[in-house]
């Protein structure tokens, strides 16, 4: 049980493009979402909160209009990374959430923009 | 800053061995998660522990959470190299702020 996928696992892709991925809940529903970007050898930094039905929550520094989610339904998010940059390569991973002090994580998606 | 601290940041050991890494902050949590995260994938929750003072096993991993709820810590007994990887501990509730990570790596 929790399993949580996301896809593409991963993507490269020009500058300038846009590029979506998605966060499956597969066999839970999941009220809350989050997404993560992790650097090589660094920690998860949290991105965002997104909540089922309503707009999601951005930490301090990440750009709304540069990274928007949506959470369409109680086992599917969206993240969109518009007009990528290299700068935006990253390791980007969601997350979701049962109840408030667990999450289940995705395998991650791997962003390369040349 | 980060609003967790790990320690130590790295560790090689040999197999057989045993370790402990710690999770640190001046903040309050109402729960602490341990997770373990290999290249290239998404982290594995092992275990959230919610109780100050709280101690729970996992077969040669033993996690405990400080009796103030700021600090926890996991250790690991006779280590072998399948427990190779990023542990990682994650504060918070209804979302979650992550530690800086402990990179492990058990040599055979």
């Amino acid at each position: 049980g929790a399993v949580v996928s996301q896809h593409p696992s991963w993507v490269i892709c020009k500058s300038g493009t846009s590029v979506k991925i998605e966060c499956r809940s597969l066999d839970f529903q999941a009220t809350t979402m989050f997404w993560y970007r992790q650097f090589p050898k660094q920690s998860l930094m949290l991105m965002a909160t997104s909540n089922e039905g309503s707009k999601a929550t951005y930490e301090q520094g990440v750009e709304k209009d540069k990274f928007l989610i949506n959470h369409a339904s109680l086992t599917l998010s969206t993240l969109t990374v518009t007009s990528a940059h290299p700068e935006d390569s990253s390791f980007y991973i969601c997350s979701a959430s049962p109840r408030t002090d667990t999450q289940y994580f995705g395998p991650g998606t791997r962003l390369t923009v040349l | 800053t980060q609003l967790l601290e790990q320690s130590p940041q790295f560790l090689s050991i040999q197999e057989g061995e045993n370790l402990t890494v710690y999770c640190n902050s001046s903040s309050v949590f109402s729960s602490l998660q341990w997770y373990r995260q290999e290249p290239g994938e998404g982290p594995v929750l092992l275990v959230t522990v919610v109780t100050g003072g709280e101690v729970k096993k996992l077969k040669r991993l033993t996690f405990q959470f400080g009796d103030a709820r700021k600090d926890s810590s996991l250790h690991i007994t006779a280590a072998q190299p399948g427990d190779t990887g990023l542990y990682l501990c994650a504060g918070g509730l209804n979302k979650f702020y992550f530690g800086s990570g402990t990179k492990l790596n058990v040599k055979p």
